[in-house]
């Protein structure tokens, strides 16, 4: 069965300040690790996703996450954030939580909330 | 192509009625799944299909069926709403089971039971 955690339910910054976004994982199959954005009202958009190779792996607007197979993480950040990164995130792993290496078991979300 | 397409966009039904939540897709994706989204949930899978003619059961199945006739249309029947199943409703699908990981995400029904 697979599992994630993400330990914080919200996170404030100032705008142009780093952020990381913290995910922990269980997973029984092959890791595939996944994060998602939801911009208000919207439905979810891949930011970025690890599969294999490189453990830094990069996505869009900006957002970076690493892979730590030691620590079971994959942890989300950005150098400097906008006020436009205001958003739900989501972390997702491969497989079902009941078990099965297919679809995908998300997180319960972190709202980052960008101050001016 | 349009995508993974739901409609409606937002619904309000009274306690005990029924009601069908629509979801197609046009890019002959065998997978297609059922989540619902709750405010410090995150998104739980109700329903999954890996092809036509073939459905189980998710983490939270009660109170919602499912049926896969065609690979464009997946279904998500409420049989007596109740106000515990009010949430926002989206719909995804994937290529196959194996790449059931890359998932395309409808807009989303925004359901409100009162």
């Amino acid at each position: 069965a697979q599992s994630v955690t993400q330990l914080d339910s919200q996170v404030p910054v100032f705008e142009e300040a780093p952020v990381e976004l913290r995910c922990n994982y269980s997973s029984s199959v092959s890791v595939y690790l996944f994060w998602y954005v939801q911009y208000p009202n919207q439905g979810l958009q891949l930011l970025l996703k690890y599969l294999s190779g490189s453990t830094l792996v990069k996505g869009i607007n900006g957002f970076e996450a690493e892979f730590n197979k030691s620590q079971t993480s994959f942890h989300l950040r950005k150098p400097s954030v906008h006020i436009s990164d205001t958003a739900e995130y989501f972390c997702a792993v491969r497989g079902r939580s009941g078990g099965g290496a297919d679809g995908l078991t998300f997180g319960k979300g972190t709202h980052l909330i960008i101050q001016p | 192509n349009a995508g993974v397409t739901q409609t409606p966009k937002f619904q309000v039904l009274k306690t005990g009625q029924s009601m069908t939540l629509q979801c197609a897709q046009d890019m002959n994706h065998e997978y297609m799944s059922w989540y619902r989204q709750d405010p410090g949930m995150g998104l739980r899978l109700i329903h999954y299909s890996v092809g036509a003619g073939i459905t189980d059961q998710g983490e939270v199945p009660n109170g919602y069926n499912v049926s896969r006739s065609t690979t464009e249309d997946f279904p998500l029947r409420l049989l007596s709403a109740a106000p515990s199943q009010t949430s926002v409703y989206f719909c995804a699908s994937s290529y196959s089971w194996r790449q059931s990981y890359e998932q395309y995400f409808g807009p989303g029904t925004r359901l409100t039971v009162t």
